[in-house]
């Protein structure tokens, strides 16, 4: 079964500071990757997601996330982060089971607390 | 703004009681879904309705029965559920059978069984 890893619990950064979230993935396989961000009191929300083509995609906010297949990692970044970014950020990836085909299963990570202090 | 509405958005219930909750979407999806969020846990995906089809029922006690009439509405119907059942349910939405199409979440009824 596939799974999602995020390695940081909780990570507190001033503002200004760049930031790197961890996530790695278990399945070998074709996959679609997303990042969502829950902000205190919101619903989540997407940030950003990966199908196919360039493996640095870029989402909201300024966020971007790259794509590395031989470390099965899709890790967010940020280059200054804000205030406002403080919130939850999901990593989930969906495997595709088949050539061609998809499934509903979005794998959720267990989230990464996104604490900034101004 | 979200498309996606869920009531009541806190629910407090005794183990015997009958209880359900409601989803809205008003996106025009055709694909809707509940989740079981957990603290310290991840997402749990419990039910995938496409085209008002159950398409996935993702080992979920029976305690625990959805109902989805129309592409619009889903329900999470509750009955004799435990302690370790209180968690935030969430509700979601997509366009297409697709799960690569992004899932547009409900605020969540946060649930508390005593």
């Amino acid at each position: 079964a596939q799974s999602v890893s995020q390695h940081n619990h909780h990570v507190i950064l001033s503002e200004a500071a760049s930031l790197e979230l961890g996530c790695n993935y278990s399945y070998g396989g074709t996959v679609n990757l997303f990042w969502y961000v829950q902000y205190p009191g919101q619903h989540l929300q997407l940030l950003l997601k990966y199908f196919s083509g360039d493996p640095l995609v870029k989402g909201i906010k300024g966020f971007e996330a790259e794509f590395i297949k031989s470390k099965f990692s899709f890790n967010l970044r940020k280059p200054s982060v804000q205030w406002s970014d403080t919130a939850e950020y999901f990593c989930a990836v969906n495997a595709l089971w088949n050539s061609g085909g998809s499934n509903y299963k979005l794998t959720f990570g267990k989230g990464t607390l996104l604490t900034v202090n101004p | 703004e979200t498309g996606v509405t869920q009531t009541p958005r806190h629910l407090v219930m005794g183990m015997t009681n009958k209880k359900s909750l409601k989803c809205e979407q008003h996106l025009g999806h055709n694909a809707m879904y509940w989740y079981k969020q957990s603290a310290k846990k991840p997402l749990e995906l419990m039910f995938v309705y496409s085209l008002e089809e159950r398409v996935e029922n993702n080992s979920v006690p029976s305690r625990f029965s959805p109902e989805c009439p129309n592409s619009s509405h889903l329900f999470l119907h509750l009955h004799t559920l435990q302690p370790e059942d209180s968690a935030l349910y969430l509700c979601a939405s997509s366009q297409g059978r697709n799960v690569g199409n992004e899932q547009y979440f409900g605020p969540g009824t946060r649930l508390t069984v005593t």
